[in-house]
């Protein structure tokens, strides 16, 4: 089975602009999480998508949203980047929407606003 | 609330010694479980264990093992004759209070020298 596959790999931006990070789950994996992982805050909950819906949330602002399609890939959008976005961005993906389950994770993209 | 530690910040040592990783987690639930996550310098995190609560006995792969001990709240993970492509950053992880999400601990940097 391919694993969690995330595009693109690297990303350089400059602050104001948006940016868009695509996540493809293992196939039959509905469960999409994305995480942020910087090193001053490590890693932390963006948010979770299953079927189609964000069903959690972190605590992060407005500017970060995401979506699910139907066939369980999932994108995340950071509007209005700040230098502070600069970060590896995860992705992971499991059956469930439920943290017991496994979750695997992408190789991630990594962010650089400048 | 749910919380994971991670006392160590950074661990070095030679090839072939062992090295314990520790785990310390704080919990009110009676059910639940346990990861271990590996971070090589590629920033793909890499599932290595989940445990639940209920079972206590130690398991091993190949030169991985986990002590699990409820009694002292603690989850450790220790490499058998370390090998230079086990550097890496090692979490334990662990279900937020409403089990939506994953905790992370802050990690533990394993630096092998050859």
């Amino acid at each position: 089975k391919a694993g969690v596959t995330q595009t693109p790999r690297y990303l350089i931006k400059t602050r104001g602009q948006q940016v868009t990070l695509s996540c493809s789950p293992i196939s039959g994996h509905r469960s999409v999480s994305w995480y942020q992982q910087t090193p001053g805050q490590g890693l932390q909950f963006l948010f979770e998508y299953f079927s189609e819906t964000q069903r959690n949330k972190g605590n992060f602002p407005g500017r970060f949203s995401g979506r699910q399609f139907s066939n369980s890939r999932s994108e995340m959008n950071v509007s209005t980047l700040e230098l502070g976005d600069s970060a590896l961005y995860l992705c992971a993906s499991s059956f469930r929407p439920r943290s017991i389950d496994t979750q695997y994770f992408g190789p991630g993209t990594r962010l650089t606003v400048l | 609330a749910q919380k994971v530690t991670q006392a160590q910040t950074e661990i070095s040592v030679v090839e072939k010694e062992d090295v314990t990783l520790d785990c310390v987690y704080e919990t009110r639930d009676t059910t639940y479980y346990l990861f271990w996550y590996k971070q090589p310098p590629s920033g793909e995190l890499v599932f290595l264990i989940r445990r639940n609560s209920f079972d206590e006995q130690n398991e091993i792969s190949g030169r991985y093992s986990w002590n699990f001990q409820k009694s002292t709240s603690s989850f450790n993970f220790t490499i058998t004759a370390s090998q230079v492509v086990d550097s890496a950053v090692y979490f334990c992880a662990f279900p937020n209070e409403t089990g939506n999400k994953l905790v992370f601990g802050a990690g533990t940097i394993l630096r092998v020298k050859s």
